[in-house]
């Protein structure tokens, strides 16, 4: 069964230092794999999704994430954090026999000024 | 271009009531999904319609169903309200479901029952 993983329920970053909100997956087959932000009160908005080809993504708002084959690990990455990126950070990844989308528990960033 | 729209923002009910959500997709979309974001409980996938059929559905009771017009907006229907049913019911749209496609979320309906 896929499955996502979120470890960190909060990651608190000072604005100006890189950030990371890391995540793991497991899947049968091949990893489709995305990153969505939701501000509060707010939908989900899609930040970026690995499908195939390069291991670095780039996505919106200068947010990237690296896939790692060998650690199962989609992890979310911005060189310089901004006061405007605190919110709720969610991994999924698409489950091949359904097409649902598997959310991991979310992890909430929050950039100190 | 418009995103995905969900009516109504709000939606307060009593227990044993019925609940009726509506989502309209991006135009040129034919696949709905509906999810509940339930406090502590992440977001859990409830139904996905595609061209009209329903295609699969989360692990939820049969209370909870829905449907698909033509024009490939969606309803979401809850039978029998209970208090756990109190969440935020997520909709997005694909542009065919399968292959590689996002999923693009509407800004959601917190139902509320009491």
């Amino acid at each position: 069964a896929q499955s996502v993983a979120q470890p960190e329920d909060q990651v608190n970053v000072a604005e100006g230092n890189p950030l990371t909100v890391k995540c793991t997956y497991s899947v049968s087959g091949n990893p489709y794999l995305f990153w969505y932000v939701q501000y509060p009160n707010r939908g989900l908005q899609f930040l970026l999704k690995y499908i195939t080809g390069d291991n670095l993504v780039k996505g919106s708002y200068g947010f990237e994430a690296e896939f790692n084959k060998s650690q199962t690990s989609f992890h979310l990455k911005k060189p310089s954090a901004l006061v405007s990126d605190s919110a709720l950070y969610f991994c999924a990844v698409r489950d091949e026999g359904t097409y649902k989308y598997i959310f991991g528990t979310g992890t909430r960033l929050k950039v100190l000024a | 271009e418009a995103g995905v729209t969900q009516s109504p923002t709000h939606l307060i009910k009593t227990r044993g009531q019925q609940a009726t959500l509506r989502c309209s997709p991006i135009s040129g979309h034919t696949s709905v999904y509906w999810y509940q974001q339930a406090l502590g409980l992440g977001l859990q996938f409830l139904l996905w319609y595609d061209e009209g059929e329903e295609r699969n559905r989360g692990n939820f009771p049969p209370r909870f169903s829905g449907r698909q017009f033509p024009n490939y907006s969606s309803e979401l229907n809850v039978n029998a309200l209970e208090l756990e049913d109190s969440a935020l019911y997520l909709c997005a749209s694909s542009e065919d479901g399968g292959g590689t496609d996002t999923q693009y979320f509407g800004p959601g309906t917190r139902l509320t029952v009491l």
